[in-house]
């Protein structure tokens, strides 16, 4: 039973640079949610989707967009990348069904903008 | 939106004894209360939740009460375990149009053998 995968592990890249980062659900999840971490806080918000509709944003700038596709896998891409934007990108999958949906974590990608 | 305030930010405990870490949130329609785990260079693992319907929630040495009145809501180990050490994060969400959680900003619970 294969849980939340993300892709890829580490990524280092520098000022103004774009960056793509890819997570895959649960199997028979079909939400996905977006999390940033940065070091001694907890996740913040930036997008959910649910049957590859945008359900809900949070408080980033524009250079932050995310997709998702008929199979339910989803994208974060981060454009014009600040040295701010360094820290763990976090995916969390849930049912998207039902009134208290538990999200499950995938383990991270940990995004380093030197 | 919601607000979500977690305290201690730190606390250290020795083997056996109970760890009590306590949130309280803004947003009187919250009503999914998430705990998490997260050790060092790994994800956030649920290791508890309750709902708002539930005053009290166990699962072995892990308890989770809720106070919907004075909005807070509090996790509770007993009998504390080195491998208990890492940092817990609550939440609190709303079922509106979207289903998002707020997190607090953890609490790091060393527990010395």
């Amino acid at each position: 039973d294969a849980g939340v995968t993300q892709s890829p592990t580490h990524l280092i890249k520098t000022r103004g640079q774009q960056v793509t980062l890819r997570c895959s659900p649960i199997s028979g999840h079909k939400s996905v949610s977006w999390y940033q971490q940065v070091l001694g806080q907890g996740p913040q918000f930036i997008f959910q989707y649910y049957e590859k509709e945008e359900r809900g944003r949070g408080n980033f700038p524009d250079r932050f967009s995310a997709r998702q596709f008929p199979n339910y896998s989803s994208e974060l891409n981060v454009n014009a990348l600040l040295l701010g934007d360094s820290a763990l990108y976090l995916c969390a999958s849930s049912s998207g069904e039902g009134s208290m949906d538990t999200q499950y974590f995938g383990p991270g990608t940990r995004l380093t903008v030197l | 939106g919601e607000n979500v305030e977690q305290h201690p930010s730190t606390l250290s405990v020795q083997e056996g004894d109970s760890a009590v870490i306590k949130c309280t949130y803004s947003d009187s329609a919250s009503n999914y209360f998430p705990w998490y785990k997260q050790e060092l260079g790994k994800r956030p693992q649920l290791i508890i939740d309750i709902r708002s319907n539930v005053g009290e929630k166990k699962d072995q040495r892990i308890a989770v009460t809720l106070n919907k009145t004075a909005k807070h809501f509090s996790l509770h180990i007993t009998e504390t375990q080195p491998e208990d050490s890492a940092v817990y994060f609550c939440a609190a969400s709303t079922r509106g149009g979207s289903y998002i959680p707020t997190f607090g900003r953890g609490t790091s619970l060393i527990v010395h053998p």
